[in-house]
């Protein structure tokens, strides 16, 4: 069964510094989203791509966060500087079209910021 | 707002038993909701859904119920097993705008052998 591909499961960095995630969503889908997840709460949406497209950043806290896809396949979410309220699991969902709602999520990266 | 809200935070229930995990949400245009079950460290895997038009839907083992004149969401598992304990999730999708899924906050079930 196709699913979708995150690395690393987990990062551990001190604050300033930058790290990256990736995503590889399962094989046609044109959909990607990436989510921040904070213990024992639901997914919040930072970004979603149509194709290699931003359709929705709005949450994205823009000055530190940025996310691209730049052939419409996969995708990085980077975040430069780290700050310790960015310790989260950060989850990448994907879905055949926008109109088709069903998200498929990866496993997630835990993200420790010290 | 725009939230989804469940009424427990936690659920435990004997192995064997039904479970019942409820979710009331605020947006009367939201027109497609789903359940998700997440187990510890993993992503959230999607359990089943259902569309405004629709006041039920079953799947192997569960069931969604919809009532749209209370906003109210449930989902029901029957003979519950220890591989069920999880958190559970309730999102929505607001009709047009951005297309997004709201999550509620989660419910945490615990079986017990």
């Amino acid at each position: 069964e196709a699913e979708v591909a995150q690395s690393p499961r987990y990062k551990i960095t001190e604050k300033s510094q930058a790290v990256a995630f990736w995503c590889d969503p399962i094989s046609g889908h044109a959909t990607l989203y990436w989510y921040r997840q904070i213990l024992g709460q639901g997914p919040e949406l930072l970004v979603q791509f149509q194709d290699e497209s931003v359709v929705d950043d709005s949450q994205l806290p823009k000055d530190r966060f940025s996310a691209e896809r730049l052939k419409g396949v996969d995708s990085t979410l980077k975040i430069q500087p780290a700050e310790l309220g960015d310790s989260a699991m950060y989850l990448c969902a994907s879905s055949p079209r926008r109109a088709v709602d069903t998200q498929y999520f990866g496993p997630g990266t835990r993200l420790t910021v010290l | 707002g725009e939230s989804v809200g469940l009424h427990l935070p936690t659920l435990s229930v004997q192995e064997g038993d039904n479970s019942i995990i409820n979710c009331a949400y605020s947006n009367s245009a939201s027109d497609y909701f789903i359940w998700y079950k997440q187990e510890s460290g993993k992503g959230p895997q999607f359990i089943i859904d259902i569309r405004s038009n629709m006041d039920k839907r079953q799947g192997q083992r569960v069931t969604v119920l919809l009532n749209k004149t209370v906003k109210h969401l449930s989902l029901q598992i029957a003979a519950t097993q220890p591989g069920d304990s999880a958190v559970y999730f309730c999102a929505e999708k607001f009709q047009g705008g951005s297309e997004k899924l709201v999550f509620g906050k989660g419910t945490k079930l615990t079986v017990n052998p």
